[in-house]
Protein backbone atom coordinates (compact mmCIF):
# COMPACT_ATOMS: atom_id res chain seq x y z
CA UNK A 1 0.00 0.00 0.00
CA UNK A 2 1.16 3.56 -0.70
CA UNK A 3 1.20 6.18 1.87
CA UNK A 4 -1.23 8.10 0.49
CA UNK A 5 -4.65 8.60 2.37
CA UNK A 6 -7.78 10.77 1.63
CA UNK A 7 -10.91 11.39 3.64
CA UNK A 8 -13.30 10.98 3.77
CA UNK A 9 -14.00 7.03 2.02
CA UNK A 10 -17.84 8.05 1.35
CA UNK A 11 -20.38 11.34 0.89
CA UNK A 12 -23.64 12.08 -0.30
CA UNK A 13 -24.71 15.16 -1.03
CA UNK A 14 -27.37 16.55 -2.75
CA UNK A 15 -27.74 18.91 -6.08
CA UNK A 16 -26.84 22.64 -5.75
CA UNK A 17 -24.39 21.91 -2.42
CA UNK A 18 -20.69 22.07 -2.14
CA UNK A 19 -18.24 19.48 -1.25
CA UNK A 20 -14.48 19.37 0.03
CA UNK A 21 -12.36 16.07 -0.23
CA UNK A 22 -8.90 15.52 1.21
CA UNK A 23 -5.83 14.29 -0.13
CA UNK A 24 -2.43 13.61 2.50
CA UNK A 25 0.73 13.28 0.14
CA UNK A 26 3.06 10.50 0.95
CA UNK A 27 6.13 11.50 2.66
CA UNK A 28 8.49 13.11 0.20
CA UNK A 29 6.17 14.01 -2.28
CA UNK A 30 5.98 17.58 -3.45
CA UNK A 31 3.12 16.89 -6.19
CA UNK A 32 -0.59 15.97 -5.78
CA UNK A 33 -2.72 15.28 -9.07
CA UNK A 34 -6.33 14.80 -8.59
CA UNK A 35 -8.46 12.42 -10.68
CA UNK A 36 -12.04 11.68 -10.98
CA UNK A 37 -13.61 7.90 -11.68
CA UNK A 38 -16.43 7.04 -13.30
CA UNK A 39 -18.09 3.64 -12.88
CA UNK A 40 -16.18 1.71 -15.70
CA UNK A 41 -14.18 4.26 -16.47
CA UNK A 42 -10.40 5.16 -16.45
CA UNK A 43 -9.34 8.07 -14.31
CA UNK A 44 -9.56 11.65 -15.85
CA UNK A 45 -6.88 14.16 -14.63
CA UNK A 46 -8.71 17.61 -13.32
CA UNK A 47 -5.76 19.35 -11.58
CA UNK A 48 -1.94 19.24 -10.34
CA UNK A 49 -0.47 20.98 -7.46
CA UNK A 50 3.09 21.47 -7.18
CA UNK A 51 4.20 23.06 -4.38
CA UNK A 52 1.52 24.81 -3.52
CA UNK A 53 0.45 26.36 -7.04
CA UNK A 54 -1.71 25.09 -9.67
CA UNK A 55 0.07 23.73 -12.43
CA UNK A 56 -2.44 23.09 -14.74
CA UNK A 57 -6.28 21.67 -15.13
CA UNK A 58 -8.03 19.60 -17.49
CA UNK A 59 -11.28 19.66 -19.05
CA UNK A 60 -13.16 20.79 -16.03
CA UNK A 61 -15.16 23.74 -15.12
CA UNK A 62 -14.10 26.64 -13.03
CA UNK A 63 -16.22 24.84 -10.16
CA UNK A 64 -13.76 22.32 -9.53
CA UNK A 65 -10.82 24.09 -7.60
CA UNK A 66 -8.18 23.22 -5.25
CA UNK A 67 -5.78 23.62 -2.88
CA UNK A 68 -1.94 22.29 -1.40
CA UNK A 69 -1.00 23.57 1.69
CA UNK A 70 2.71 23.74 2.80
CA UNK A 71 2.73 20.27 4.38
CA UNK A 72 1.86 19.15 0.34
CA UNK A 73 -1.62 18.01 1.46
CA UNK A 74 -4.53 19.10 -0.62
CA UNK A 75 -7.70 19.62 -1.43
CA UNK A 76 -10.39 19.47 -3.99
CA UNK A 77 -13.38 21.41 -3.79
CA UNK A 78 -16.35 21.19 -5.62
CA UNK A 79 -19.55 23.73 -5.82
CA UNK A 80 -22.57 23.62 -7.36
CA UNK A 81 -23.05 19.65 -7.16
CA UNK A 82 -24.37 18.19 -10.79
CA UNK A 83 -25.65 14.30 -10.43
CA UNK A 84 -23.05 13.37 -13.18
CA UNK A 85 -20.53 14.27 -10.09
CA UNK A 86 -20.73 11.20 -8.64
CA UNK A 87 -17.44 9.27 -9.07
CA UNK A 88 -14.35 7.91 -7.32
CA UNK A 89 -11.76 10.71 -6.51
CA UNK A 90 -8.61 9.83 -6.60
CA UNK A 91 -5.50 11.84 -5.66
CA UNK A 92 -2.19 10.62 -6.25
CA UNK A 93 0.88 11.82 -5.58
CA UNK A 94 4.16 11.98 -6.91
CA UNK A 95 8.15 13.30 -6.18
CA UNK A 96 8.02 15.79 -8.82
CA UNK A 97 6.49 17.54 -11.54
CA UNK A 98 8.09 15.46 -13.98
CA UNK A 99 7.47 11.90 -15.55
CA UNK A 100 7.43 10.92 -11.83
CA UNK A 101 5.28 7.87 -11.06
CA UNK A 102 2.21 8.83 -9.49
CA UNK A 103 1.03 6.89 -6.18
CA UNK A 104 -3.33 6.74 -5.68
CA UNK A 105 -4.78 6.87 -2.79
CA UNK A 106 -7.90 4.71 -1.96
CA UNK A 107 -10.01 7.24 -3.18
CA UNK A 108 -13.58 9.35 -2.30
CA UNK A 109 -16.73 7.77 -3.59
CA UNK A 110 -19.22 11.16 -4.45
CA UNK A 111 -22.79 10.10 -4.33
CA UNK A 112 -24.59 13.02 -5.71
CA UNK A 113 -29.17 13.19 -5.34
CA UNK B 1 -6.66 15.76 -29.36
CA UNK B 2 -4.91 13.64 -26.63
CA UNK B 3 -6.25 10.08 -26.48
CA UNK B 4 -5.21 6.54 -25.25
CA UNK B 5 -7.20 4.02 -26.42
CA UNK B 6 -7.40 0.37 -25.13
CA UNK B 7 -7.91 -2.50 -26.10
CA UNK B 8 -9.76 -5.44 -25.37
CA UNK B 9 -12.14 -4.18 -22.93
CA UNK B 10 -12.87 -7.49 -21.41
CA UNK B 11 -10.38 -10.33 -21.75
CA UNK B 12 -10.80 -14.27 -20.07
CA UNK B 13 -7.87 -16.63 -19.94
CA UNK B 14 -7.71 -20.20 -18.46
CA UNK B 15 -5.31 -20.15 -15.17
CA UNK B 16 -1.57 -20.31 -16.65
CA UNK B 17 -2.60 -19.06 -20.32
CA UNK B 18 -0.93 -15.43 -21.62
CA UNK B 19 -2.80 -12.13 -20.80
CA UNK B 20 -2.16 -9.48 -23.60
CA UNK B 21 -3.42 -5.96 -23.64
CA UNK B 22 -2.37 -3.16 -25.71
CA UNK B 23 -2.99 0.45 -26.24
CA UNK B 24 -2.48 3.14 -28.30
CA UNK B 25 -1.68 6.65 -27.79
CA UNK B 26 -2.02 10.02 -29.94
CA UNK B 27 0.78 12.57 -28.28
CA UNK B 28 4.05 11.63 -30.01
CA UNK B 29 6.20 13.58 -27.20
CA UNK B 30 4.35 11.18 -24.58
CA UNK B 31 7.54 9.53 -22.66
CA UNK B 32 6.88 7.60 -19.73
CA UNK B 33 3.82 4.54 -19.90
CA UNK B 34 2.66 2.85 -16.41
CA UNK B 35 0.78 0.31 -15.68
CA UNK B 36 -2.16 0.52 -13.24
CA UNK B 37 -4.04 -2.73 -11.80
CA UNK B 38 -7.58 -1.84 -9.75
CA UNK B 39 -9.03 -4.57 -8.09
CA UNK B 40 -12.71 -3.99 -7.51
CA UNK B 41 -13.37 -1.09 -4.74
CA UNK B 42 -9.27 -0.52 -4.34
CA UNK B 43 -7.00 1.86 -5.44
CA UNK B 44 -5.79 2.08 -8.79
CA UNK B 45 -1.43 0.24 -8.21
CA UNK B 46 1.43 -0.39 -10.01
CA UNK B 47 2.52 -3.14 -11.79
CA UNK B 48 4.61 -1.92 -14.30
CA UNK B 49 6.19 1.28 -15.79
CA UNK B 50 8.37 2.08 -19.26
CA UNK B 51 10.01 4.98 -19.98
CA UNK B 52 10.59 6.02 -23.97
CA UNK B 53 14.47 5.05 -24.53
CA UNK B 54 13.45 1.12 -23.70
CA UNK B 55 11.50 -0.55 -25.37
CA UNK B 56 10.77 -3.54 -23.23
CA UNK B 57 11.03 -4.07 -19.37
CA UNK B 58 9.76 -7.34 -17.35
CA UNK B 59 9.17 -7.84 -13.66
CA UNK B 60 8.33 -11.65 -13.17
CA UNK B 61 5.38 -12.60 -15.16
CA UNK B 62 4.90 -9.21 -16.01
CA UNK B 63 6.53 -7.32 -19.04
CA UNK B 64 5.71 -4.04 -21.09
CA UNK B 65 7.16 -3.58 -24.92
CA UNK B 66 6.92 -0.25 -26.09
CA UNK B 67 6.73 0.83 -29.96
CA UNK B 68 7.36 4.59 -30.39
CA UNK B 69 7.34 4.16 -33.86
CA UNK B 70 3.85 3.04 -33.77
CA UNK B 71 2.50 4.87 -30.82
CA UNK B 72 1.62 1.83 -29.12
CA UNK B 73 2.20 -0.62 -25.87
CA UNK B 74 1.60 -3.39 -24.68
CA UNK B 75 0.99 -5.64 -21.32
CA UNK B 76 1.84 -9.23 -21.32
CA UNK B 77 1.25 -11.18 -18.45
CA UNK B 78 2.26 -14.99 -18.49
CA UNK B 79 1.00 -17.94 -16.32
CA UNK B 80 -2.24 -16.09 -15.43
CA UNK B 81 -3.29 -16.84 -11.51
CA UNK B 82 -6.77 -16.42 -10.55
CA UNK B 83 -5.14 -13.10 -8.00
CA UNK B 84 -4.44 -11.44 -11.75
CA UNK B 85 -8.16 -10.73 -12.29
CA UNK B 86 -8.72 -6.97 -12.15
CA UNK B 87 -9.33 -4.31 -14.48
CA UNK B 88 -5.73 -3.11 -15.97
CA UNK B 89 -5.70 0.43 -17.25
CA UNK B 90 -2.54 2.11 -19.28
CA UNK B 91 -1.39 5.71 -19.55
CA UNK B 92 0.58 7.95 -21.33
CA UNK B 93 1.99 10.75 -19.73
CA UNK B 94 1.55 14.29 -21.71
CA UNK B 95 3.48 17.36 -21.42
CA UNK B 96 0.63 20.32 -21.13
CA UNK B 97 2.77 23.29 -21.50
CA UNK B 98 4.42 22.23 -18.14
CA UNK B 99 1.68 20.28 -16.39
CA UNK B 100 2.47 16.55 -16.70
CA UNK B 101 -0.49 14.69 -16.58
CA UNK B 102 -1.53 11.03 -17.20
CA UNK B 103 -4.44 9.62 -19.88
CA UNK B 104 -5.55 6.82 -18.95
CA UNK B 105 -7.32 4.29 -21.34
CA UNK B 106 -11.07 2.97 -21.01
CA UNK B 107 -9.35 -0.17 -18.84
CA UNK B 108 -9.59 -3.89 -19.59
CA UNK B 109 -11.68 -6.60 -17.21
CA UNK B 110 -9.27 -9.65 -16.92
CA UNK B 111 -10.53 -12.46 -15.45
CA UNK B 112 -8.46 -15.07 -14.69
CA UNK B 113 -10.59 -18.76 -15.13
CA UNK B 114 -9.37 -21.27 -12.79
Amino acid sequence: ETGVTQSPTHLIKTRGQQVTLRCSSQSGHNTVSWYQQALGQGPQFIFQYYREEENGRGNFPPRFSGLQFPNYSSELNVNALELDDSALYLCASSSGQGYETQYFGPGTRLLVL
Amino acid sequence: GENVEQHPSTLSVQEGDSAVIKCTYSDSASNYFPWYKQELGKRPQLIIDIRSNVGEKKDQRIAVTLNKTAKHFSLHITETQPEDSAVYFCAASIDDSGTYKYIFGTGTRLKVLA
